[in-house]
């Protein structure tokens, strides 16, 4: 069926490096990718999306790029804060439906 | 108004009772979504409603009953839960059901079902 892969699953970094995590989608027929931040007892909360016309966009320290031939999206955090750690969840459409989430990356910052 | 507001936040319920969780939205949004979250996993499509018409279930057991009355509101009636479905429930709104528009969610409603 229609999954999609992220990794790696934990990521610990020190305040001010990058942080990237990576997914993989299985339908090419996907147009759009989001991603969401989910802070303890919150619901998940959209940070930056990409659709499959453009293959970067950049939100202040977040990016987003897309390799559609591929068939892969990464989230790019530059300068990490402590207020950065939370779980990441990448999502795509699942059939031309609803959004079907990535397993999550557990981000730790450390200051 | 920008938010999915759910309520309750919190839910204990026995293994023979009725509930039901609310959500609602003030955005004109014509999709509406629930999804299942257990812990440390991701969030689990369960059911779609486009213009208040149900458009997916995801095979979702009997016990739990969606309802969207209107544009702005989203139910789900519980019963005769097991305590397997315990978990975070999450409602989500978009402006329709397509497949380039994010979704909002809401803080969702912690369940135990003891």
């Amino acid at each position: 069926g229609e999954n999609v892969e992220q990794h790696p699953s934990t990521l610990s970094v020190q305040e001010g490096d990058s942080a990237v995590i990576k997914c993989t989608y299985s339908d090419s027929a996907s147009n759009y990718f989001p991603w969401y931040k989910q802070e303890l007892g919150k619901g998940p909360q959209l940070i930056i999306d990409i659709r499959s016309n453009v293959g970067e966009k950049k939100d202040q320290r977040i990016a987003v790029t897309l390799n559609k031939t591929a068939k892969h999206f990464s989230l790019h955090i530059t300068e990490t804060q402590p207020e950065d750690s939370a779980v990441y969840f990448c999502a795509a459409p699942l059939a031309g439906t609803a959004l079907i989430f990535g397993k999550g990356t557990t981000l730790s910052v450390s200051s | 108004d920008t938010e999915v507001t759910q309520t309750p936040k919190h839910l204990v319920m026995g293994m023979t009772n009725k509930k039901s969780l609310k959500c609602e939205q003030h955005m004109g949004h014509r999709a509406m979504y629930w999804y299942k979250q257990k812990a440390k996993k991701p969030p689990e499509l369960m059911f779609v409603y486009s213009y208040e018409k149900l458009s997916i279930n995801e095979s979702v057991p009997s016990r739990f009953s969606p309802e969207c009355p209107n544009s702005s509101l989203l139910n789900l009636h519980l019963h005769a839960l097991q305590p397997e479905d315990s978990a975070l429930y999450l409602c989500a709104s978009s402006p329709q059901t397509g497949v380039d528009y994010g979704y909002t969610f809401g803080s969702g409603t912690r369940l135990t079902v003891v």
